[in-house]
């Protein structure tokens, strides 16, 4: 059974220019969950979707965007990219809400 | 904003000790979840604990959950040097609410051979 596919796994991106990351959940997965990590916030709730709907966002500014299509796969939009947006940015699919969650990789964003 | 604290920060010890590593919170959880994550590489799901009191077991992992469901600790026994990376703990609110899961800034935890 494949994990969860994140692409692309790097990402060098100049300020001010937007960048898409994709998310490909477990087959039968229909909750995707979108997360920021860095060294000194740690994981951040950025959003979540399930059933091509947005059910939650985290305390983000509205240049992070996502959505989810039909066949539950994920892209996360990060427009007029600032220095501190560099980060780990993890993708992570469940079943259901009372299920964990199984994490992809990470893209890896550096902005300079 | 609610919080998950995680102690200690950095752990190192030599092979075969034991450790414990704790997630506290002032609020109260429905469910919480342990992760291991390599760097490199996004968390991997240990356990997950629902019920106030809960022990669950994972080979040479011990995982408990607080009675008031504030609280959560993980006990390592006899550790490996394959034991080494970030444990982080993650809080689902029993209140509910928009934030998703919130997870505590982990613990880094090195086994030295």
């Amino acid at each position: 059974k494949a994990g969860v596919t994140q692409t692309p796994r790097y990402l060098i991106k100049t300020r001010g220019q937007q960048v898409t990351l994709s998310c490909s959940p477990i087959s039968g997965h229909r909750s995707v969950s979108w997360y920021q990590q860095t060294p000194g916030q740690g994981l951040q709730f950025l959003f979540e979707y399930f059933s091509e709907t947005q059910r939650n966002k985290g305390n983000f500014p509205g240049r992070f965007s996502g959505r989810q299509f039909s066949n539950s796969r994920s892209e996360m939009n990060v427009s007029t990219l600032e220095l501190g947006d560099s980060a780990l940015y993890l993708c992570a699919s469940r079943q259901g809400a009372s299920n964990g969650y199984t994490f992809g990789s990470g893209t890896r964003l550096t902005v300079v | 904003t609610q919080l998950l604290e995680q102690s200690p920060q950095f752990l190192s010890i030599q092979e075969g000790e034991n450790l414990t590593v704790y997630c506290n919170s002032s609020s109260v959880f429905s469910s919480l979840q342990w992760y291991r994550q390599e760097p490199g590489e996004g968390p991997v799901l240990l356990v997950t604990v629902v019920t106030g009191g809960e022990v669950k077991k994972l080979k040479r992992l011990t995982f408990q959950f607080g009675d008031a469901r504030k609280d959560s600790s993980l006990h390592i026994t006899a550790a490996q040097p394959g034991d080494t990376g970030l444990y982080l703990c993650a809080g689902a609110w029993a209140g509910g609410g928009a934030d998703g899961l919130t997870f505590g800034k982990g613990t880094h935890l090195i086994i030295q051979p």
